[in-house]
């Protein structure tokens, strides 16, 4: 069955621009995450998602940037003004069950977003 | 806050041979799970292993196993009969169980090792 996608999968920015990353999870599958991975870097969490409810926003690095997923399935990461240090490859992940109680998270390819 | 370190930023093995990922990593819960993800360069993170800390046995899948040290807080893959597709970066990563205190359900990632296979 179809995996987790994302679109657009590289996005080039000018400072100041605003962008929309879109994840299309598993369908059926409950719980939505999002995560950062800065070049080199492991992904760090920014987000959590069970249906439409936004459990978990700890991990936003600013109120630039905003999660949604208004209707339990398809999930858009929006950043405002954005600036160079937002420059990062974005996951998305989903997974069946509620957070708690998952043990596998299934991971889409990603967004590269470079701002100049 | 729990903490993942992966302490080889670059490994290498020869087609066919075996080779060890070190991991460790640090908490204060008991009920936890640990995880190996594969990153080709394609950037789609794929579920290598897994392990239940309340496993005293070692999980294996094919030519992946762990050897996990509970104790030591260590927990390392090892990869036999490496093959050209196992070239990728690799993660471990930590997640709390569900009667672990806090946010049970987010991954925490090291900053994972290159693997290079050569023929």
């Amino acid at each position: 069955g179809a995996g987790v996608s994302q679109s657009p999968r590289y996005k080039v920015a000018k400072r100041g621009q605003d962008v929309a990353l879109r994840c299309d999870p598993i369908s059926g599958h409950v719980s939505l995450f999002w995560y950062q991975q800065a070049l080199g870097q492991g992904p760090e969490f920014l987000t959590y998602f069970q249906n439409e409810a936004q459990l978990d926003k700890s991990g936003l690095p600013s109120d630039r940037f905003f999660a949604e997923r208004p209707e339990g399935s398809v999930s858009t990461l929006k950043i405002q003004r954005t600036q160079q240090e937002d420059s990062a490859v974005y996951l998305c992940a989903s997974s069946l069950a509620p957070g708690g109680l998952s043990n596998e998270q299934f991971f889409g390819p990603g967004t590269r977003l470079t701002v100049l | 806050a729990q903490t993942v370190t992966q302490s080889q930023p670059e490994m290498s093995v020869q087609e066919a041979e075996t080779v060890t990922l070190s991991c460790t990593y640090d908490t204060s819960e008991s009920d936890y799970y640990l995880f190996w993800y594969k990153q080709p360069p394609s950037r789609q993170m794929i579920l290598v292993i897994r392990q239940e800390a309340y496993k005293q046995q070692n999980a294996t899948e094919n030519r992946f196993s762990v050897n996990f040290q509970k104790a030591a807080k260590s927990f390392s893959l090892k990869i036999s009969d490496s093959q050209l597709g196992d070239a990728a970066m690799y993660f471990c990563a930590w997640k709390g169980g569900l009667n672990s205190g806090g946010s049970n359900y987010k991954l925490t990632f090291g900053k994972g090792t290159l693997l290079t296979v050569n023929p």
